[in-house]
């Protein structure tokens, strides 16, 4: 069964750095989103994207988050500057057709700690 | 505003019973769709079900059964005979129809015992 894969699973990185989190999308999918989840809470939407470029984003989406996908497989996170309020898992999902349609297919998630 | 309410935290239960988890939402929207996805310990997110605002159809996959609701506002999920592999954290969540987001209910812990 087809599935998303991301990477790393788990990060750990230092207060100011900067992170990028991968995520591989199913092959014939055209929507892609991340979502995180701080320890404990519920997920919470960040961002989402279509024929590259963002279509919805959320409050939490500010300045220091971006998305991109510089290759046409790989579907990108990237976090300029890390707070300690930015450790979380998150979560990549991919969706065939746009959100009237459906099924969200999430990754494992990948596990951020900024110490 | 859309919002989700999970209102039961944490749910104990012995292998066999049967149980269910509670979900309410609040959309002005006519046209949504509500899902439930459930989180094992593993932490990945596993779909289990999407329903549209117009389909009230209740729906039994296997030992998973759903009640969809409107006049409450409610979209509440049974598990018959639950196993210990049922122990997770499931998710209410609920996309209206002119967005891609989903919005997320706080979860209710289901604990299975043997």
């Amino acid at each position: 069964e087809p599935e998303v894969t991301q990477t790393p699973s788990h990060q750990v990185t230092q207060m100011g750095q900067e992170v990028i989190l991968r995520c591989v999308p199913i092959s014939n999918h055209l929507y892609f989103y991340w979502y995180r989840q701080i320890l404990g809470q519920k997920v919470e939407f960040l961002v989402s994207f279509y024929n590259n470029e963002i279509s919805e984003k959320s409050e939490i989406f500010d300045d220091q988050f971006s998305v991109e996908r510089p290759d046409g497989s790989n579907f990108t996170l990237k976090i300029r500057s890390t707070k300690l309020e930015d450790s979380a898992m998150y979560f990549c999902a991919t969706q065939r057709g746009g959100g009237r349609t459906g099924e969200l297919f999430f990754g494992e998630g990948s596990r951020l700690t900024v110490l | 505003a859309q919002k989700v309410t999970q209102a039961q935290t944490e749910i104990s239960v012995v292998e066999k019973e049967d149980v269910t988890l509670d979900c309410v939402y609040e959309t002005r929207d006519t046209t949504y769709y509500l899902f439930w996805y459930k989180q094992p310990p593993s932490g990945e997110l596993v779909f289990l079900i999407r329903r549209n605002s117009f389909d009230e159809q209740n729906e039994i996959s296997g030992r998973y059964s759903w009640n969809f609701q409107k006049s409450t506002s409610s979209f509440n999920f049974t598990i018959t005979a639950s196993q210990v592999v049922d122990s997770a954290v499931y998710f209410c969540a609920l996309m209206t129809y002119n967005t891609d987001k989903l919005i997320f209910g706080t979860g209710t812990r289901l604990q299975v015992f043997p």
